[in-house]
């Protein structure tokens, strides 16, 4: 069945950097596009990013654009996102998720970033 | 980007009840829009695709409906398992952008 393990969640002062990663299993990784969604406390679901099945493509919310960087490396099965410069905004609990044609159809259980001094 | 705006932000409802939840584009997206269903704690679930296809393991009393800007959500018969916060989100264009949520709580 398909899984999905973020970790590299934590406490982390504003301006510092954190890399969270998403290890997948379960499913052909290589032929499916993965997104980072993220939470925060008592809020909505905001989408971050997004790379390509083959890693060609990448976008990014706004939001954090020229801060965070998705990666993923096929040998691992597992993709990450580079955050720096986080600011306390970014605190939330960052989903890892697979990409569907029309949507995003499996996710992780998510790992909490807190961003406070 | 698209912005997606659901409502309404919350309903009360009783087991047995049909509810229908709605959720507008501020621009035409096809039939490029998905609802996701999330419990306290919990990742969201996948539910409905491209409008209006059922993911493969959800109750049929889950169904999608609409094109272009308007889309409905309805559960035909609330189960005491469907309170939750149901989400919309646009799959038209990057970046992609999710409604603010409804959460369906018990009357």
């Amino acid at each position: 069945q398909v899984q999905l393990v973020e970790s590299g969640g934590g406490v982390v002062q504003p301006g510092r950097s954190l890399r969270l990663s998403c290890a997948a299993s379960g499913f052909t990784f290589s032929s499916y596009g993965m997104h980072w969604v993220r939470q925060a406390p008592g809020k909505g679901l905001q989408w971050v990013a997004v790379i390509w099945y083959d890693g060609s493509e990448k976008y990014y919310a706004d939001s954090v654009k020229g801060r965070f960087t998705i990666s993923r490396d096929d040998s691992k099965n597992t993709v990450y996102l580079q955050m720096n410069s986080l600011r306390a905004e970014d605190t939330a609990v960052y989903y890892c998720a697979r990409g569907h044609r029309s949507g995003i159809d499996f996710w992780g259980q998510g790992t909490l970033v807190t961003v406070s001094s | 980007d698209i912005q997606m705006t659901q409502s309404p932000s919350s309903v009360s409802a009783s087991v047995g009840d049909r509810v229908t939840i709605t959720c507008r584009a501020s621009q035409g997206i096809s039939s490029w829009l998905a609802w996701y269903q999330q419990k306290p704690g919990k990742a969201p679930k996948f539910l409905i695709f491209a409008a209006s296809s059922l993911q493969s393991g959800v109750p049929s009393r889950f169904s999608g409906s609409g094109s272009g800007t308007d889309f409905t959500l309805t559960i035909s018969s609330l189960q005491p398992e469907d309170f939750a916060t149901y989400y919309c989100q646009q799959a038209n264009s990057f970046p992609l952008t999710f409604g603010g949520g409804t959460k369906v709580e018990i009357k």
